[in-house]
């Protein structure tokens, strides 16, 4: 079966510092990754998403970046962190569209203060 | 821009009580998922529904896509406290061509359930 993996699970930050978050999936492989930011509040925004090793879109212009170094590991990062960017980050995959499974899994979460 | 709207955003029922939340979206898509988020958690996949008709059921929660209406309804039965939490609706275009399977989420809807 398979699972997926966050971390770190919580983190406070000071304002201007660096950011790393780590997702990886286990049990599939050529997933889609998807990182979604949810503010205090409700809306999930879809940040960035990668089809394959290397390849990553920015869905909005932001303070972040994201790379996709292996097939199952999706990192989100940032050069100094901004009060803006606390929030709930929540990784995503999809499986390989080649398998004709539509469902998109979320991973549990990182819980992001900057201070 | 495809845009996600949810009614009610806020929902109090009383258990054994009926009810809908509605989710209407603003372009063509053929794929529209469900998520239940708890409190402080990840999202939790509910349903996937493909088709126009497409009616999924799953305990006392049914979901129903109507393509042409462009409209997709979470009908709850009989509801019971474990119920209560944020659902999502979620549109999303088909993977491959320039869509990758990205999803638009709606507000949320927050369900309390109350005895």
């Amino acid at each position: 079966s398979q699972t997926i993996h966050q971390w770190p699970a919580t983190l406070v930050q000071p304002v201007g510092s660096p950011l790393s978050l780590e997702c990886t999936v286990e049990g599939t492989s050529n997933p889609n990754l998807y990182w979604y930011r949810q503010a205090a509040g409700r809306g999930l925004q879809l940040l960035f998403y990668s089809v394959g090793i290397g390849q990553i879109s920015s869905e909005v212009p932001q303070n972040l970046s994201a790379s996709r170094p292996q097939d199952r590991q999706f990192i989100l990062s940032s050069k100094k962190l901004l009060l803006s960017d606390s929030g709930f980050y929540l990784c995503a995959w999809r499986a390989d569209p080649g398998t004709g499974v539509h469902e998109q899994y979320f991973g549990p979460g990182t819980r992001l203060t900057v201070t | 821009e495809l845009k996600v709207e949810q009614n009610p955003l806020f929902l109090s029922m009383q258990e054994g009580k009926n009810y809908t939340i509605y989710c209407n979206y603003s372009t063509t898509s053929d794929r529209l998922y469900w998520y239940r988020q708890d409190p402080g958690k990840s999202l939790e996949s509910l349903f996937v529904l493909l088709s126009n008709g497409a009616v999924k059921q799953e305990g006392r929660l049914m979901a129903s896509l109507d393509t042409k209406a462009r409209l997709s309804t979470l009908h709850i039965t009989a509801a019971v406290h474990d119920l209560s939490a944020t659902y999502f609706c979620a549109v999303g275009r088909p993977a491959g061509g320039t869509s990758y399977g990205k999803l638009t989420f709606g507000q949320g809807t927050i369900l309390t359930v109350h005895p």
